[in-house]
């Protein structure tokens, strides 16, 4: 079975511009979380997603979003990039059964986001 | 909210070297308990978890129990090897609605040296 799948890979914008990631989960899987990993913040939850609704959102201002799609595939939009953007961002899939948190998330490769 | 601290490092070993990082929690109800391997650009590969108190976690000769009492989930290795070198980043995961998320501890960078 596939692994979950990130696209691009490497991104670099200007400060002002906008992102689309994108992230195809694992076959089956029906809940997606996305999450910024920067060397002074660590990792920190952005957003999930279950069923083309957001389930839960992290302390991040509006200008990041998100969405899924009916085949549980997703894509995160950052507008008006920041020098502070600049990160690795993080999808993962999970089942989602039976409420969730005993579910394991399985996490893609990320994209390299750099905002010069 | 939830939080979880684990020592940070850098770790140094020798190659068959006995490995702890030590991981605590705070958490309401009954979180479930994760330790996830990042190795230089790659995402986050789960090594192993525990749903419940007192539960054993292992994989790949790692191991980690759920403790309860004292809040914790250490992760151990008896025998080092050079491809263990990574950042393990402990982690758990509420089990209150809304709080579904992944929380991470900052990450413990390990160096085997042969």
């Amino acid at each position: 079975k596939a692994g979950v799948t990130q696209t691009p890979r490497y991104l670099i914008k200007t400060r002002g511009q906008q992102v689309t990631l994108s992230c195809s989960p694992i076959s089956g899987h029906r809940s997606v979380s996305w999450y910024q990993q920067t060397p002074g913040q660590g990792l920190q939850f952005l957003f999930e997603y279950f069923s083309e609704t957001q389930r839960n959102k992290g302390n991040f201002p509006g200008r990041f979003s998100g969405r899924q799609f009916s085949n549980s595939r997703s894509e995160m939009n950052v507008s008006t990039l920041e020098l502070g953007d600049s990160a690795l961002y993080l999808c993962a899939s999970s089942l989602a059964e039976g409420g969730g948190y005993t579910d394991t998330q399985y996490f893609g490769p990320g994209t390299r986001l750099t905002v010069l | 909210g939830n939080s979880v601290t684990q020592m940070e490092g850098p770790v140094t070993l020798s190659e068959e070297a006995f490995l702890t990082i030590n991981c605590t929690y705070t958490a309401t109800g009954y979180p479930s308990l994760f330790w996830y391997v990042q190795y230089p650009g790659e995402g986050l590969q789960l090594l192993l978890k525990a749903t419940k108190a007192d539960d054993k976690g292992s994989n790949k000769g790692f191991e980690a129990t759920y403790r309860k009492e004292t809040t914790s989930f250490h992760l151990e290795k008896g025998s080092v090897q050079v491809s263990d070198s990574a950042v393990y980043f402990c982690a758990l995961r509420g089990s209150g609605a809304g709080s579904y998320q992944l929380t991470f501890g900052k990450g413990t960078k390990l160096s085997v040296i042969p």
